[in-house]
């Protein structure tokens, strides 16, 4: 099946400090998911991407959607305390909808204050 | 506005018990999706409904039964718990346009 390989799989960075991680794939993708999860909760929903070479942002957040389609990439500006969490990027099977996502394994951000 | 509500938020089985996991949506959503999140993995898919009265299979479906009278419910059964469904199970719903899934708050769930 589509993998998505993430990294970094963790981080630790100062607050204030702008972050990455990206996302890879072998096979193209239509649509890139960034969704955030805090411990005990489900994933949240950051940006949606669905075009490629397509920059979009909300509010310290920006993402883009690889002109090869089988990448994509988020920043984080200025990090603060309760960016702390897991960033997944996720994107729909071959085929499919947003019924069937396939995601990546993560990667785990603390920010030290 | 609810989202999608799960219930239990916790649940401890025997091996060899059954339980149903339930999630409701409240946005009229058509697409609805369970998952399972294990340690250092990303969401699986379980299975999956494109609507009332329509069911398939995921990534991972073994051991579980799925079933969408409604377009609100889509309940996960396990039938018979073994110690590997140890895990949180994530609930999603998802409206066709715009590819992106909502999720619930998940449900805990430890096979002893």
């Amino acid at each position: 099946g589509q993998q998505l390989n993430q990294s970094p799989q963790s981080m630790f960075i100062q607050e204030g400090e702008d972050v990455s991680m990206n996302c890879t794939s072998s096979s193209i993708f239509n649509t890139w998911l960034w969704y955030k999860q805090d411990p005990g909760e489900g994933p949240v929903l950051l940006i949606a991407l669905y075009k490629a070479g397509e920059l979009t942002s909300n509010g310290r957040l920006t993402a883009q959607f690889g002109i090869t389609r089988k990448d994509s990439f988020l920043n984080i500006s200025a990090s603060i305390p309760s960016d702390v969490g897991i960033y997944f990027c996720a994107g729909p099977y071959s085929g499919a909808g947003s019924y069937q996502l396939t995601f990546g394994k993560g990667t785990k951000l603390s920010v030290i204050p | 506005n609810a989202g999608v509500t799960q219930t239990p938020k916790f649940q401890v089985l025997k091996t060899g018990q059954s339980m149903t996991l339930q999630c409701a949506q409240d946005m009229n959503h058509e697409y609805m999706s369970w998952y399972r999140q294990d340690p250092g993995m990303g969401l699986r898919l379980i299975h999956y409904s494109v609507g009332a009265g329509i069911t398939d299979q995921g990534e991972v479906p073994n051991g579980y039964n799925v079933s969408r009278s409604t377009t609100e419910d889509f309940p996960l059964r396990l039938l018979s718990a073994a110690p590997s469904q140890t895990s949180v199970y994530f609930c999603a719903s998802s409206p066709p346009e715009g590819n992106r899934a909502f999720f619930g708050q998940g449900t805990r769930l430890t096979v002893v």
